[in-house]
């Protein structure tokens, strides 16, 4: 049973392009949607996080906006970078907190030089 | 060393043996979780613990034990380890309102 489910697989962007990474959840009691991003080798690492009570939020170059209605929501990587090259997972998760993650299956992001 | 450790890192066992998978966190949190990480599933949740002495299941719990005796540390035991379990483990710590954070992982080849 896949609650979250994310794409594309696979992203590649030209430096200084906007990467965008979807995702899509099925149970509306759903209260708390990070993304997080993790490097070969490395634990994922949290980077933005939103509750569905804003449509967007942003931090820096990475932006996260939220369809509550669609039940859907997205990265935006502006002026990306290729030190931003790295796997990354949406989640989302009950309770206002991390509580037990349910997390898409991973986009694997490429930023050409 | 503050943050998240886990150990060892790197793991091969045998199918039938037992093995632990350790994780000690310093930031008192009281929530603590394992997931497996598998190519084309992300992350799944394992078991998870709100407090010390209390536990419960994740996901895909079959074929694993955790305990919780200390609130920093979250031992996962694989009872008999097989061929399916071999993936990358992490686990993290959260407070009941915060963020998760996750450890540096474990990577087990079971053979």
């Amino acid at each position: 049973q896949q609650q979250v489910k994310q794409s594309p697989q696979s992203l590649i962007v030209q430096k200084g392009g906007i990467s965008i990474i979807n995702c899509a959840y099925e149970n509306t009691a759903f209260d708390y949607f990070p993304w997080y991003q993790q490097f070969p080798g490395k634990g994922p690492a949290l980077l933005i996080a939103i509750r569905p009570d804003v449509s967007e939020k942003k931090e820096g170059r990475f932006t996260i906006s939220f369809n509550k209605s669609a039940k859907q929501f997205s990265l935006h990587i502006m002026d990306s970078q290729p030190g931003d090259s790295a796997t990354y997972f949406c989640a989302a998760s009950k309770g206002q907190g991390a509580q037990k993650l349910v997390f898409g299956q991973g986009t694997r992001l490429t930023i050409n030089p | 060393d503050a943050g998240i450790t886990q150990s060892p890192r790197y793991k091969i066992t045998e199918t039938g043996r037992q093995v632990t998978l350790m994780c000690h966190q310093t930031w008192s949190h009281s929530y603590m979780f394992w997931y497996r990480q598998d190519l084309g599933h992300g992350l799944r949740l394992i078991y998870y613990s709100a407090a010390a002495d209390i536990t419960d299941k994740g996901e895909v719990p079959d074929g694993y034990v955790v305990s919780r005796s200390k609130t920093e540390n979250f031992p996962l035991t694989l009872e008999s380890a097989t061929r399916s379990q071999t993936s990358v483990y992490f686990c993290a710590s959260s407070e009941s309102t915060g963020s998760a954070f996750f450890g540096q992982g474990t990577r087990l080849t079971v053979v």
